[in-house]
């Protein structure tokens, strides 16, 4: 299975500020990389598709990237509803498979 | 407008079956993939398998020997059934279609005696 090391697992963070969540596939998947957004008692929402590609309804502080093997969301000039916990998703080989999280909180 | 919701049974004891019901309006079974995911404390977010537009299935070989997915297009809805289950099944179940852009409000399933 393809494992999707996600980091860090916490990050505490200010309002304003600039962050970045990183995953690390163990194989190649292209840009088969989606990255969602979940809030307490929520389902996760889809905010970035084909790796950097913003889904619709996504604000435009939010965006994708790669180097590699390496896929991040960055999140810039934070704002107080963006915290929450991250995941993201890899959808090139079965089986499917998710980060761990990233948890986003006020410093 | 497109809605997804999950029904199912709450609590349900080990080694027995959970079944889970999907219903979907505003869009055609027959043109989307009906994904399942569900999330537990012990392993988080799993993919466990999607059906077809077309009826076919795949599965996570995670679960494969003890989950079926299926649906009625007449009635809107995608079923999924695992037997087997063990207390580390505990956690919500979600369906969301295809592509991941739309996903029901998800279902609490306990398994405990």
């Amino acid at each position: 299975d393809i494992q999707m090391t996600q980091s860090p697992s916490s990050l505490p963070a200010s309002l304003g500020d600039r962050v970045t969540i990183t995953c690390r596939a163990s194989q190649d998947i292209g840009n088969y990389l989606r990255w969602f957004q979940q809030k307490p008692g929520k389902s996760p929402r889809l905010m970035i598709y084909g790796a950097t590609n913003l889904a619709a309804g996504v604000p435009s502080r939010f965006s994708g990237s790669r180097s590699g093997s390496d896929y991040s969301l960055t999140i810039n000039s934070l704002e107080s509803e963006d915290m929450a916990i991250y995941y993201c998703l890899q959808h090139n080989e079965y089986p499917y498979t998710f980060g761990a999280g990233t948890k986003l909180e006020l410093k | 407008q497109v809605q997804l919701k999950e029904t199912g049974p709450g609590l349900v004891q080990p080694t027995q079956t959970l079944s889970i019901t999907c219903t979907v309006s505003g869009f055609s079974l027959t043109s989307y993939y009906m994904q399942w995911v569900r999330q537990t404390p012990g392993k988080g977010l799993e993919w466990m398998g999607f059906i077809r537009s077309g009826g076919s299935t795949e599965y996570n070989s995670e679960f494969k020997s003890r989950l079926s997915i299926s649906r009625d297009t007449s009635k809107n809805q995608v079923f999924l059934k695992m037997n087997s289950l063990k207390t580390e099944d505990t956690g919500v179940y979600y369906c969301a279609r295809e592509n991941w852009e739309r996903w029901g409000q998800g279902v609490m399933v306990t398994v405990s005696s």
